[in-house]
């Protein structure tokens, strides 16, 4: 069974520039949720969406957006980047059942410069 | 303000012996606790659950204990192996179907044969 994967696994991108990052849960998941991880920290929260709803969202500023399509993948839009914005970006998908795991992916890296 | 805290970066521990990591919380209203490994370019990997109504859960090598009056849970790993040797992060959530995750800073564990 293919687990949750993420696309690219590396980026470079230039401050002010725009970003897309890719999410395909695992097969079933219908929620799909995004961590920012900057060295030295544990992941922080970002967006969940389930059935391509807004659950949630983590204390982000607007240029962080994200969306989900009709199969359940996802996409996590950073406008105007920054420096700041370099960080591994997590996707994790889970069944929303009560009390259950969330299962992430492999990450993708964004670099800023 | 962290919610989860993991107040020791780093642990090292023999091969065979036992590895204890822990972890505390502020968030009365967290009742379901996960901890996750992970290894440098991967994403976190579950490890071991446990529901708030349980003081302790098994499963194989890996223990997770939890003491609600002090908001504290350890993970013990017994016998630590080098294969083990990543950072782990303790995570905690309200248990619900939306919920998410908020995760501690990590610990390093260092496992020598």
């Amino acid at each position: 069974d293919a687990g949750v994967t993420q696309s690219p696994t590396h980026l470079i991108k230039t401050r002010g520039q725009h970003v897309t990052l890719r999410c395909s849960p695992i097969s079933g998941h219908k929620s799909v949720s995004w961590y920012q991880q900057v060295l030295g920290q544990g992941p922080q929260f970002i967006f969940q969406y389930y059935e391509k709803e807004e659950r949630g969202r983590g204390n982000f500023p607007d240029r962080f957006s994200a969306r989900q399509f009709p199969n359940y993948s996802s996409e996590l839009n950073v406008n105007a980047l920054l420096l700041g914005d370099s960080a591994l970006y997590l996707c994790a998908s889970s069944s929303p059942r009560m009390n259950t795991e969330a299962f992430f992916g492999q990450g993708t890296r964004l670099t800023v410069v | 303000d962290q919610q989860v805290k993991q107040n020791s970066p780093s642990l090292s521990v023999q091969e065979g012996r036992i590895s204890i990591l822990n972890c505390d919380y502020t968030n009365s209203m967290f009742d379901y606790f996960l901890w996750y490994k992970k290894y440098p370019a991967e994403g976190p990997t579950f490890l071991i659950s446990i529901s708030s109504i349980k003081d302790k859960n098994e499963d194989g090598r890996f223990t997770v204990f939890l003491n609600k009056s002090a908001k504290h849970l350890s993970l013990h790993i017994v016998p630590s192996q080098p294969g083990d040797s990543a950072v782990y992060f303790c995570a905690a959530s309200t248990g619900s179907g939306y919920s998410t995750l908020t995760f501690g800073k990590g610990t390093m564990l260092l496992v020598s044969p």
